[in-house]
């Protein structure tokens, strides 16, 4: 079965800086991959996708992901963090002919003034 | 337009009880899926309705089920609730039945006590 891991529980990034969020799955073909995002008391909100093409896929709010097959991972960046960046993470896979998506365990992220 | 709404926002109920979760979807889309997201976790799939038909299950055990309306609003029971089933509940609605592009609810937060 397909899984995702998102090794780092908690992240505090300083205002400004550049901020990278870890994501590996396990899947034998290449899986749809998002990130989603959830502020307190939030559902989630879609920022960005991955089908197939073009490995640096652009998002919404400044972020990007590159997908790297070789590692399995799907990192999340962004060149400089905001104060309302501040929330939780997901990384999640869909495996195609099974339509659910598995999401990892979520990457908090606290900005410093 | 509208996102998708959920009702009621908050829920609290005692073991043993039975629970209906209701999720309105975005206009024109077909497709509603159920997560349950277990504080400190990240959501797990419970279902997929598509045109009233069940298309997908997680595993969840039999006290969970779910239908479709005409109208693709849908609604999520538990009977004999436990402790564990504490959670936030969210359902996702798309387009149609590949469900690449999901969009969540803000959730509802029920409490077994």
């Amino acid at each position: 079965a397909q899984s995702v891991t998102q090794p780092d529980i908690h992240i505090t990034v300083s205002e400004g800086a550049s901020l990278e969020l870890r994501c590996n799955y396990s899947y034998g073909a290449t899986p749809y991959l998002f990130w989603y995002v959830q502020s307190p008391g939030q559902g989630l909100q879609l920022l960005l996708k991955y089908f197939s093409g073009d490995t640096l896929v652009q998002g919404i709010k400044g972020f990007e992901a590159e997908f790297k097959r070789s590692q399995s991972s799907f990192n999340l960046r962004k060149p400089s963090v905001h104060w309302s960046d501040a929330a939780e993470y997901f990384c999640a896979v869909e495996n195609t002919g099974f339509q659910k998506l598995v999401f990892g365990t979520g990457t908090r992220l606290l900005v410093s003034p | 337009d509208a996102g998708v709404t959920q009702s009621p926002t908050h829920l609290i109920k005692t073991r043993g009880q039975q629970v209906t979760l209701r999720c309105s979807p975005i206009s024109g889309h077909k497709s509603v899926s159920w997560y349950q997201q277990v504080l400190g976790q990240g959501p797990q799939f419970i279902f997929q309705y598509y045109e009233k038909e069940e298309r997908g299950r997680g595993n969840f055990p039999d006290r969970f089920s779910a239908r479709q309306f005409p109208n693709y609003s849908s609604e999520l029971n538990v009977n004999a609730l436990l402790l564990g089933d504490s959670a936030l509940y969210l359902c996702a609605s798309s387009s149609n039945a590949v469900i690449h592009e999901q969009y969540f609810g803000p959730g509802t937060r029920l409490t077994v006590t």
